[in-house]
């Protein structure tokens, strides 16, 4: 199956700090791509996705390029804000299912 | 919006106990899941389910299984729970082949 890795955490940023996570992925074949974030307590929320190679997805000010040739969809975020601290989940979606990697951890100080 | 729902947040139950974790989506998705989540290990998959009635088995679908008898309904079902099933369960659905999963919220199993 499809395996994921992700820059391990816990990230700690103070506010309006650049935040970048890194995510690489093996898979057959060309998955979807997506991160999903876990805010304290709740359940998993789609933040972008990217179906094809050199797409872009966008979604509260984040950004990840799906790059096929380094299988990688890093995700970006220009200014972070405290409403941003949760755990950041990327994942490749084929087969009907997704892959998730560990998970990283953001923390935002104000 | 999608909503799916888990039936408990948290549950405590005893081991041997025989354990029904339940969902329930409301927008006639063809494919439902079950997930588990521990820290360091992210989330992993022990059961899918692509219409009623079907299911397919996931990573660890080991001390699990499932139940699908309406499309909007799907059941996880521990036999005889154990101490290393103490989770947090997340389950999703998805409108059909490769589209987006919507989750709940989750379940939070302590098993004593």
């Amino acid at each position: 199956g499809d395996s994921v890795t992700q820059m391990e955490g816990p990230v700690t940023l103070s506010e309006e700090a650049f935040l970048t996570i890194n995510c690489t992925y093996t898979a057959t074949g060309y998955p979807s791509l997506f991160w999903y974030v876990q805010y304290p307590g709740e359940g998993l929320q789609l933040l972008l996705k990217a179906t094809k190679a050199d797409d872009k997805g966008s979604n509260k000010g984040f950004e990840a390029t799906y790059r096929k040739e380094t299988t990688s969809f890093h995700l970006e975020k220009g200014s972070v804000q405290v409403s941003d601290s949760a755990v950041y989940f990327c994942a490749p979606l084929s087969d009907y299912k997704l892959s998730f990697g560990a998970g990283t951890t953001v923390t935002v100080r104000a | 919006d999608v909503k799916v729902t888990q039936s408990s947040r948290y549950l405590v139950k005893r081991t041997g106990e025989k354990v029904f974790l339940e969902c329930v989506q409301d927008m006639d998705h063809e494919n439902m899941f079950w997930y588990r989540q521990d820290p360091g290990l992210g989330l992993r998959l022990i059961y899918f389910s692509y219409d009623v009635k079907m299911k397919e088995k996931g990573d660890i679908p080991e001390g699990y299984s499932v139940s699908r008898e309406k499309k909007e309904r799907f059941s996880l079902i521990l036999e005889s729970a154990s101490t290393n099933q103490t989770s947090m369960y997340l389950c999703a659905s998805s409108f059909v082949g490769n589209s987006p999963l919507h989750f709940g919220n989750g379940t939070r199993l302590t098993v004593t």
